[in-house]
């Protein structure tokens, strides 16, 4: 079955260290979203990629990276900078250039401060 | 910039008519999603309106009016399995933004 897989579900970070979350997806989508949900607001966007080898931030990438090397694979690393990243992230892909096509999401990943 | 506004609670009894509205003030529209969102999982997709009018799926509809920026998702034949979150995100280019969701609560 094609999908979005995103690891770990849940991960915890100490102060001052780097954590990279895991995007795969194997739906042969171009497009592909990071997203942060906090309780009580909507999704906010944090970077994202329409082909490989290229992306855009987005309205919250400060203290947040990203790589697309693979069409398949898109990595979110939370950074140090980022000083309150305990939040629900939610990666997603969508065929690109196609505005009626919805965004599939991943089952997301749980990321606390310890 | 863009504002996304939705009620935050909802609450309905089962078998019941539930209408959420959405209204919108984007810098540009390439058309109006609606998902669904049950508590620790990822939103699924349940509708898409570009053109105004009404689209019908099933137990689910959703209607836009560009010139007013707003929309509704209906939700009829209310079941348990409905009480969920419901996002309203709108298209600018390549991007969506979302609203902060309207929880529904269905009652027996």
């Amino acid at each position: 079955d094609g999908g979005i897989t995103q690891s770990p579900k849940y991960l915890f970070r100490k102060e001052g260290q780097n954590v990279t979350l895991s995007c795969e997806q194997n739906l042969n989508h171009d497009a592909m979203y990071w997203y942060r949900q906090d309780p009580g607001q909507g999704l906010r966007l944090i970077y994202y990629s329409q082909i490989v080898n290229d992306f855009q931030k987005g309205d919250i990438a400060e203290g947040y990276s990203v790589s697309r090397e693979k069409k398949e694979s898109f990595p979110l690393t939370v950074t140090s900078a980022q000083k309150n990243p305990t939040a629900f992230y939610l990666c997603a892909s969508s065929i690109a250039g196609f505005s009626n096509q919805p965004q599939h999401f991943g089952d997301g990943t749980r990321l606390s401060i310890l | 910039g863009q504002n996304i506004d939705q009620p935050t609670e909802m609450t309905a009894t089962e078998g019941a008519i539930v209408q959420i509205n959405c209204t919108y003030q984007t810098s540009g529209f390439n058309g109006l999603f609606w998902y669904q969102q049950h508590a620790g999982e990822a939103p699924t997709f349940l509708s898409y309106n570009v053109l105004d009018g009404l689209e019908e799926k099933g137990r689910f509809s959703s209607f836009l009016s560009r010139s007013k920026g707003y929309s509704y998702l209906l939700l009829k034949e209310l079941q348990m399995k409905d009480s969920a979150s419901y996002l309203c995100a709108v298209r600018d280019d390549y991007k969506l933004s979302f609203g902060a969701g309207t929880t529904v609560t269905v009652r027996a």
